[in-house]
C-alpha cells in the first residue's frame, strides 16, 4: 500500500531532551516536507527536500533540523525542545513538477512542558 | 509569496442541503495547482479536489465541486447533499510551479459542522 508512514502518533517530552520523528514513504516520490499545524495558522512548512542530500528552509525552521541521506526517509530533529514547539507535525511527499497533490502521514503530536 | 485566505473559521450545514467554503489567494503567477484537503477528527488529511490553473473547467469529484475565478483568485468549494461525515475541517492549498514545485501554501482552514 502507497503511504506516508510516520512516527510517533504522540509524543510527550521536556524542554531541552533531543527528538526524532521519523518519516518514510514507499512511493519513490522526490519531494518530501514537514509541516506544524496550529489553531487559525493552518499547515506552515518547516523544511522541505527535493531529492536525496537536497533540503531548504520552509517558513518556520527555527528549531528545526531535517536530513535526507535516503529519497525514502526525512526525519524531523528537535535538538533542543521548547513548548513554543507544541504542535500537530505532518510529514507529506509528493512527486516533483505535476499537479501530484501532498500525500500525508498520519501526524505526530508533540507536547513540550 | 503567496497567500492562501478563508474568510470563514466556522461554519454549518444541515444535513442533505449544500454549502460553500470560500478561499482566496494572491500570486503572480499564471499557472499553479489549488487543492481543497479535508481533516476529519481523525486529524488524517485526505485529498478531496485539485483544479490545474490553466483548465478553465471547473473540477468536480461526486459531490464535491469547485468555483474556480482565476481572474478573482477565488477557488471556492461547494458540498452537495451534504452528510455527517462531511464534518471535518477543510484547507485550501496552493501549489507554486516555481523552483519545480516545492511551495505548498494553505490556508487557515474552514471547521465544517453537519446537523442531523
Amino acid at each position: 500500500e502507497a503511504q506516508v508512514t510516520q512516527n510517533p502518533r504522540y509524543l510527550i517530552t521536556v524542554t531541552g531532551k533531543k527528538l526524532t520523528v521519523t518519516c518514510s514513504q514507499n512511493m519513490n516520490h522526490e519531494y518530501m516536507s514537514w509541516y506544524r499545524q496550529d489553531p487559525g495558522l493552518g499547515l506552515r512548512q518547516i523544511y522541505y527536500s527535493m531529492n536525496v542530500e537536497v533540503t531548504d528552509k520552509g517558513d518556520v525552521p527555527e528549531g528545526y533540523k531535517v536530513s535526507r541521506k535516503e529519497k525514502r526517509n526525512f526525519p524531523l530533529i528537535l535538538e533542543s525542545p521548547s513548548p513554543n514547539q507544541t504542535s500537530l507535525y505532518f510529514c507529506a511527499s509528493s512527486l516533483r513538477r505535476t499537479v501530484s497533490p501532498l500525500h500525508f502521514g498520519n501526524g505526530t503530536r508533540l507536547t513540550v512542558t | 509569496a503567496q497567500t492562501v485566505t478563508q474568510s470563514q473559521p466556522e461554519m454549518s450545514v444541515q444535513e442533505a442541503e449544500t454549502v460553500t467554503l470560500s478561499c482566496t489567494y494572491d500570486t503572480s503567477e499564471s499557472d499553479y495547482y489549488l487543492f481543497w484537503y479535508k481533516q476529519p477528527p481523525s486529524r488524517q488529511m485526505i485529498l478531496v479536489i485539485r483544479q490545474e490553473a490553466y483548465k478553465q473547467q471547473n473540477a468536480t469529484e461526486n459531490r464535491f465541486s469547485v468555483n474556480f475565478q482565476k481572474a478573482a483568485k477565488s477557488f471556492s468549494l461547494k458540498i452537495s447533499d451534504s452528510q455527517l461525515g462531511d464534518a471535518a475541517m477543510y484547507f485550501c492549498a496552493y501549489r507554486s510551479l516555481d523552483n519545480y514545485g516545492q511551495n505548498f501554501v494553505f490556508g487557515p482552514g474552514t471547521r465544517l459542522s453537519v446537523l442531523p
